[in-house]
């Protein structure tokens, strides 16, 4: 079945320590992007990328780095930097033009402790 | 940049009742527009979307939405509530230029039997 998986599911870090979250789609999408989502805040955009081996940052990228060397994948490392890296992040990706809708992954979220 | 504003964060209504969630966009072209529902602890879903083909969207689960350029609106109703409709809804707009897809902050629906 064609989609996005997102893994692992849960994920626990001691701060201080960089974590990456795994993205992967079989859906020969060009765009893929990453969110945060914390209560009330609705998704905010961390990165985005439209094709391979090019990506731009977002509204909230400090603290985090995406690397995008192939189509299928788009990993996100939230690095210690990142003062409050506890969330619920979200991964998604779009193909086709801007009237097209985003598939998303079912999410991971992330305790820093 | 494209935005969209999603007001009052939390939406109670009786099961059976009319559900009505706003959404107001800013942008100075025609807009891109999409209402996507999310399950707790899910990624998120599309219900629906708004590409100029027509103004009145019928959607996924009895949702439709009406895109209304004079108020610069894109509101989601569902004419009956039913518990199964308890989630979090959001609002989305492409970014004409970037491809990115912005998020209004959501509206917690709760149904009360």
């Amino acid at each position: 079945d064609g989609g996005i998986t997102q893994s692992p599911k849960y994920l626990f870090r001691k701060e201080g320590q960089n974590v990456t979250l795994s993205c992967e789609q079989n859906l020969n999408h060009d765009a893929m992007y990453w969110y945060r989502q914390d209560p009330g805040q609705g998704l905010r955009l961390i990165y985005y990328s439209q094709i391979v081996n090019d990506f731009q940052k977002g509204d909230i990228a400090e603290g985090y780095s995406v690397s995008r060397e192939k189509k299928e994948s788009f990993p996100l490392t939230v690095t210690s930097a990142q003062k409050n890296p506890t969330a619920f992040y979200l991964c998604a990706s779009r193909g086709g033009g801007m009237n097209t809708e985003a598939f998303f992954g079912q999410g991971t979220r992330l305790t820093v402790v | 940049a494209q935005s969209v504003t999603q007001l009052g964060s939390h939406v109670s209504v009786s099961e059976g009742a009319l559900v009505l969630l706003r959404c107001n966009y800013s942008s100075s072209v025609p807009p891109y527009l999409f209402w996507y529902v999310q399950y707790p602890n899910q990624g998120l879903q599309l219900l629906l979307k708004y590409t100029s083909a027509a103004t009145l969207v019928k959607g996924i689960n009895g949702f439709e939405a009406e895109f209304k350029k004079s108020e610069t609106s894109f509101h989601l109703t569902k004419p009956s509530a039913h518990m199964s409709d308890a989630a979090e809804y959001f609002c989305a707009v492409t970014d004409y230029g970037n491809n990115r897809l912005a998020f209004g902050k959501g509206n917690q629906v709760v149904v009360i039997p």
